[in-house]
């Protein structure tokens, strides 16, 4: 199976930067998503990342290193609504379909 | 619609009861995927359809647990007898394409299941 690691929760000040760390061990690699989820509402897309290196999309960037099984989401200029949990996802071996969870990064934002 | 509509969305069942839980995915999407998530635990994998046929039903927890897309388009996950274990949200998603590979999946709200 795969092991996946987030931090449970992180806490930072509006304005501030955030960046929530995700480790993966998986047989085989297809690719690396970043989902946000607001308490009680279903999980949107954030990123992909399959090839290494730094995607940038307006304030989130999410960054993959393959050879170290490593990937982070940086999250710029806070804002109180991204208050939510923040779920890495891999999808490795021959079915690319399935995805695989870690168990979300809570953040929360402080005025 | 214009997302991915479950119902229903709160349902609290007796234990030992049946559930049938339904989802709407995107219109024209061809992927459908369950996904089963517990409280504070990231989503786990249910099932997948390719439009009506179910490839991939390796993550059903026991054979109380029954899914089809009979048409390729509204999809029903049932619990059968359900037990305390079961309780948590049940989310379906879908994706335009075959595979799930870099494509984007869209997930709907989720089926809160209780079972007391």
């Amino acid at each position: 199976g795969q092991n996946i690691d987030q931090p449970t929760e992180m806490t930072a000040t509006e304005g501030a930067i955030v960046q929530i760390n995700c480790t993966y061990q998986t047989s085989g690699f297809n690719g690396l998503f970043w989902y946000q989820q607001h308490a009680g509402e279903a999980p949107t897309f954030l990123s992909y990342n399959v090839l290494d290196g730094l995607e940038e999309k307006g304030r989130f960037s999410s960054f993959l290193s393959r050879s170290k099984g490593y990937s982070y989401l940086l999250l710029k200029e806070l804002q109180m609504k991204d208050s939510a949990s923040y779920l890495c996802a891999v999808s490795s071996g021959s079915n690319d379909y399935k995805l695989s969870f870690g168990a979300g990064t809570t953040v929360t934002v402080r005025a | 619609g214009a997302g991915v509509s479950q119902s229903p969305r709160y349902k609290v069942a007796k234990r030992g009861q049946d559930v049938a839980l339904r989802c709407d995915p995107i219109s024209g999407h061809v992927s459908l995927f369950w996904y089963q998530q517990a409280l504070g635990q990231g989503p786990e994998f249910l099932t997948y359809f390719q439009n009506e046929a179910q490839l991939d039903k390796s993550g059903l927890p026991s054979d109380r647990f029954f899914a089809e897309r009979p048409e390729g388009s509204v999809s029903t996950l049932k619990i059968q007898r359900t037990q305390q274990e079961d309780s948590a949200v049940y989310l379906c998603a879908s994706s335009l394409a075959p595979t799930g590979s870099g494509n984007t999946i869209y997930f709907g709200e989720g089926s809160w299941l209780t079972v007391v």
